[in-house]
């Protein structure tokens, strides 16, 4: 199974701040990456396919990079209704795999 | 729109059975893949079950393997998750999302239906 590896597992910051997230996978995934946002008692939403393709109607402050085993989640201006957690998965192998989670709240 | 809204979750002893269904609309149902997640309180995302686009092909997690079965009506444009010899750690919100033709990340996600097993 791809472990996919996720840090920080949590973090604060202000609004405005650029937030950066990394997702490691224990193997090459290429870029079968995806990027989710759950925010607390909803269902994860689908933010960045691919690695770095922004999903329709995602606000261009989301952008996601990498390739083969280290990919990187940023926001570039964090706002008040970014909070909750983020999540990426690999979709190269089966089983799919999810990275733990980086719960992100304002400062 | 697309919409999926899963029905089904509830109480259930270990060693029970419960059937999940997730009533989709908005998209040609058939063509899609379809997955379960779920969620365990206070937990991350897992991946329980996927479905192929008419059903050709399923694929489980070793956690649920021999005693979870997903299964599709594409007349009726639903998903199901028949769920037997169900163990306390099943318990979790079961997420019903809907995936692309070939890859298998997920655009569309049910709010949701929780499973809780307890004696």
């Amino acid at each position: 199974d791809i472990q996919m590896t996720q840090s920080p597992s949590s973090l604060s910051a202000s609004i405005g701040d650029r937030v950066t997230i990394t997702c490691q996978a224990s193997q090459d995934i290429t870029n079968y990456l995806s990027w989710y946002h759950q925010k607390p008692g909803k269902a994860p939403k689908l933010l960045i396919f691919d690695a770095s393709n922004l999903e329709t109607g995602v606000p261009s402050r989301f952008s996601g990079s990498g390739s083969g085993t280290d990919f990187t989640f940023t926001i570039s201006s964090l706002q008040p209704e970014d909070i909750g957690t983020y999540y990426c998965q690999q979709y190269d192998n089966l089983p799919l795999t999810f990275g733990g989670g980086t719960k992100v709240d304002i400062k | 729109e697309v919409q999926v809204l899963e029905s089904g979750g509830g109480l259930v002893q270990p060693g029970g059975s419960l059937r999940l269904s997730c009533a989709a609309s908005g998209f040609t149902f058939s063509t899609y893949a379809m997955g379960w997640v779920r969620q365990a309180p206070g937990k991350g995302l897992e991946w329980v079950s996927v479905i192929s686009g008419s059903g050709g092909s399923t694929h489980y997690a070793d956690s649920v393997k021999g005693r979870f079965t997903i299964s599709r009506d594409d007349s009726k444009n639903t998903l199901y998750l028949q769920m037997n010899s169900l163990r306390v750690e099943d318990t979790a919100i079961y997420y019903c999302a809907k995936g692309l033709r070939i890859s298998l990340y997920f655009d569309y996600w049910g709010q949701g239906t929780l499973v809780t097993v307890s004696s």
